[in-house]
């Protein structure tokens, strides 16, 4: 399975924008990149995923660069509810469709 | 729309002793997936299932099995528990089987073994 990086941890301010970083530079053409996250005490919840263009939905926005080696999940507004472990994972189209989660970008957001 | 429910919520065994779990998907969902949370080893995933048939598998021992109904509810099995098996055990369904799809997470199963 093609690998992701993120950050262990980051900071951020209520209110103020957060971009989430991540690394997948062996990241093959039919790979899909998702974006879970997992607040405390729950299980992880759909974010956002792309494949090549930038989306955009009522959570968050991805940017993806255009060779693909790298992604950013965008929070517009952090909130306190937005605190949580952040995973990016990559997705294959073929063979095994099941999210690898990695360790993931725990953010705390600062009131 | 009912979210992934997971029954029980939490459960407590002792080694040696058997356990399923049990997982009812969002009302149209045809695939399941099971996942194993710890904290030294993170999420992982088990298996995946979809119209009855198991479509994946992750890299755990043949003690963890599990199935599907035909009205898409899935159990997973446990035997002869061990110590290192005490996780949060995490459901998923989605509606189908493309890579695009999103999963949905109940809220998971929470296992001890003493």
């Amino acid at each position: 399975d093609a690998k992701t990086t993120q950050p262990n941890s980051m900071e951020s301010n209520e209110e103020e924008p957060v971009h989430l970083p991540c690394n997948h530079s062996t990241i093959s053409g039919t790979d899909y990149i998702h974006w879970y996250r997992q607040l405390p005490s729950q299980g992880p919840e759909y974010v956002i995923h792309g494949l090549t263009s930038n989306v955009n939905n009522r959570m968050a926005s991805l940017a993806i660069a255009e060779d693909r080696k790298s992604s950013t999940l965008i929070l517009h507004r952090a909130t306190l509810r937005d605190a949580a472990v952040y995973y990016c994972i990559l997705r294959e189209d073929t063979g095994r469709r099941a999210l690898t989660f990695g360790s993931g970008t725990r953010l705390q957001v600062q009131p | 729309k009912a979210g992934v429910t997971q029954t029980p919520r939490y459960l407590i065994k002792t080694r040696g002793q058997q356990v399923t779990l049990s997982c009812s998907p969002i009302s149209g969902h045809r695939s399941v997936s099971w996942y194993q949370q710890t904290p030294g080893q993170g999420l992982q995933f088990l298996f995946e299932y979809f119209s009855e048939t198991q479509r994946n598998k992750g890299n755990f021992p043949g003690r963890f099995s599990g199935r599907q109904f035909s009205n898409s509810r899935s159990e997973m099995n446990v035997s002869t528990l061990e110590l290192g098996d005490s996780a949060l055990y995490l459901c998923a369904s989605s509606f189908g089987l493309a890579v695009y799809n999103e999963q949905f997470f109940g809220p998971g199963t929470r296992l001890t073994v003493l």
